[in-house]
C-alpha cells in the first residue's frame, strides 16, 4: 500500500491557475474512477473537493476541477484565491479493497 | 444536522489498548460504510480501516492489520475502533469519516472533529 505521489508544494499568484498531480498505479488510480481530492486548512478536518475523478460535491466552487489520464489524476484550481491556500490530498480506492492517500501538496498563494 | 463526534483518545503506553468511538447523527447510519483516517503530527492523511453499512465487511491498512478492529453498532449509530498492541508510530489524530455515497470507495464528505491518540512511555 504505497502512498500516491504528489508534489510537496505548488504555488501561484492570485487569479492564476495551478494543477496538482497525483500518480499511482494500475492497481489504484489507473484501475478505478474512484479518485477524490480533499482540502485541509491547518488545525481543521479535511473537506471533500472532488470525488469520482471529476465530480464536485454540492457547495464546492467550480474553480476546482479534476481529471485523470492513465495512472495520474490531477486537480486544477483556477482563479486562485487567498482562501485556497491549504494542503490538498488525493486518494484512491485500490484493487486490495483498501484506500490510499497521497502524501499531500501544500498550496501557497503568492 | 449531519454530524460525527469522535471520542476515546488519550495517552497510552506502548503495547497498550484504546477504544475509539464515533457517534453519528442526522443521517441513516446503516446506509453508509464508515472509515477511520488518521494523521500523525505534521504528517499527511492515512486511511486506517473501513466497515460496510451492515458491519459484515471490514477492511484494514497493512499497518494496523491484526492489531486494530473496526466495528459498528447500528442500533446506537456508533462506530468503534479497538486498538491493541499500540506502537509509538500509531500516535495521531484519528478521524471517523462518512462517504458522500454509501459504499466504501473514499470520497469522505463528513468528518468527525478528530480525537488525539498518543502512544508513549
Amino acid at each position: 500500500q504505497s502512498a500516491l505521489t504528489q508534489p510537496a508544494s505548488v504555488s501561484g499568484s492570485p487569479g492564476q491557475s495551478i494543477t496538482i498531480s497525483c500518480t499511482g498505479t494500475s492497481s489504484d488510480v489507473g484501475g478505478y474512477n474512484y479518485v477524490s481530492w480533499s482540502q485541509q486548512h491547518p488545525g481543521k478536518a479535511p473537506k471533500l473537493m472532488i470525488y469520482d475523478v471529476s465530480n464536485r460535491p454540492s457547495g464546492v466552487s467550480n474553480r476546482f476541477s479534476g481529471s485523470k489520464s492513465g495512472n495520474t489524476a490531477s486537480l486544477t484550481i483556477s482563479g486562485l484565491q487567498a482562501e485556497d491556500e491549504a494542503d490538498y490530498y488525493c486518494s484512491s480506492y485500490t484493487r486490495s479493497n483498501t484506500l490510499v492517500f497521497g502524501g499531500g501538496t501544500k498550496v501557497t498563494v503568492l | 444536522e449531519v454530524q460525527l463526534v469522535d471520542s476515546g483518545g488519550g495517552l497510552v503506553q506502548p503495547g497498550g489498548s484504546l477504544r475509539l468511538s464515533c457517534a453519528a447523527s442526522g443521517f441513516t447510519f446503516n446506509s453508509y460504510a464508515m472509515s477511520w483516517v488518521r494523521q500523525a503530527p505534521g504528517k499527511g492523511l492515512e486511511w486506517v480501516s473501513a466497515v460496510s453499512g451492515s458491519g459484515a465487511g471490514t477492511y484494514y491498512a497493512d499497518s494496523v492489520k491484526g492489531r486494530f478492529t473496526i466495528s459498528r453498532d447500528n442500533s446506537k449509530d456508533t462506530l468503534y475502533l479497538q486498538m491493541n498492541s499500540l506502537r509509538p508510530e500509531d500516535t495521531a489524530v484519528y478521524y471517523c469519516a462518512r462517504p458522500l455515497i454509501g459504499v466504501f470507495r473514499g470520497a469522505f464528505e463528513i468528518w468527525g472533529q478528530g480525537t488525539m491518540v498518543t502512544v508513549s512511555s
